[in-house]
């Protein structure tokens, strides 16, 4: 039983390349999240996404940022033209249902370096 | 602004000893709690949850206490294990927030042998 698949797990990407970053939910869960972790800070919410809709991208920069989960595959945060303030870790994570009370569960992360 | 608070950034405790981890939220939307566990160079994952219309909740070696007039919660953990050492982040939804979490900034526990 495959928990979320993140890759690739480390890239590394210079000013005002495209970063893409890939998210395979556990089997069965149709809604996927993806949260960007600082250094020395706690996750932040980027957007929220059902098979082919984005629900809720309140977290997600204005400039730059994109998501997209199709119907076939994984999700997908794409960041262009990454600046060095875009170094973090990205998480994405998955669960089977909506709701308050469906538990998240996270992948691995992706760890961007911008240089 | 910090709608999720873990004021001490780490804590230190003899194994087999008492490990409580706080947290104090600022929402009084939050209707929902969790804590995760952080590994280095892992992802977050799913410890404990407790609902706003419960108080306690708990799940073998851990418990959470939910006190929403103080809109506080507390980790414990009994009895340590130094395999408990890793960071851990609170984290909040609120109702008609869409599902998104609210993490804090984590607390790092050290559970020395």
């Amino acid at each position: 039983n495959a928990g979320v698949m993140q890759n690739p797990r480390h890239l590394v990407r210079r000013r005002g390349q495209e970063a893409r970053l890939r998210c395979s939910p556990m089997k069965g869960h149709s809604h996927v999240y993806w949260y960007r972790q600082l250094p020395e800070e706690g996750l932040k919410f980027m957007v929220y996404l059902q098979k082919e809709n984005i629900i809720d991208e309140s977290g997600m920069p204005k400039e730059r940022f994109s998501a997209e989960f199709p119907k076939e595959g994984p999700s997908i945060l794409r960041i262009q033209q990454v600046v060095r303030g875009d170094s973090a870790a990205y998480f994405c994570a998955s669960s089977r249902l909506a709701g308050l009370q469906e538990t998240q569960y996270f992948g691995p992360g992706t760890r961007l370096l911008v240089l | 602004d910090q709608q999720v608070k873990q004021n001490s950034p780490s804590l230190s405790v003899q194994e087999g000893r008492i490990s409580i981890l706080n947290c104090d939220y600022t929402n009084s939307m939050f209707d929902y709690f969790l804590w995760y566990k952080k590994y280095p160079a892992e992802g977050p994952t799913f410890l404990i949850s407790i609902s706003s219309i419960k108080d306690k909740n708990e799940d073998g070696r851990f418990t959470v206490f939910l006190n929403k007039s103080a809109k506080h919660l507390s980790l414990h953990i009994v009895p340590s294990q130094p395999g408990d050492s890793a960071v851990y982040f609170c984290a909040a939804s609120a109702l008609g927030g869409s599902e998104k979490l609210v993490f804090g900034k984590g607390m790092k526990l050290t559970v020395n042998p």
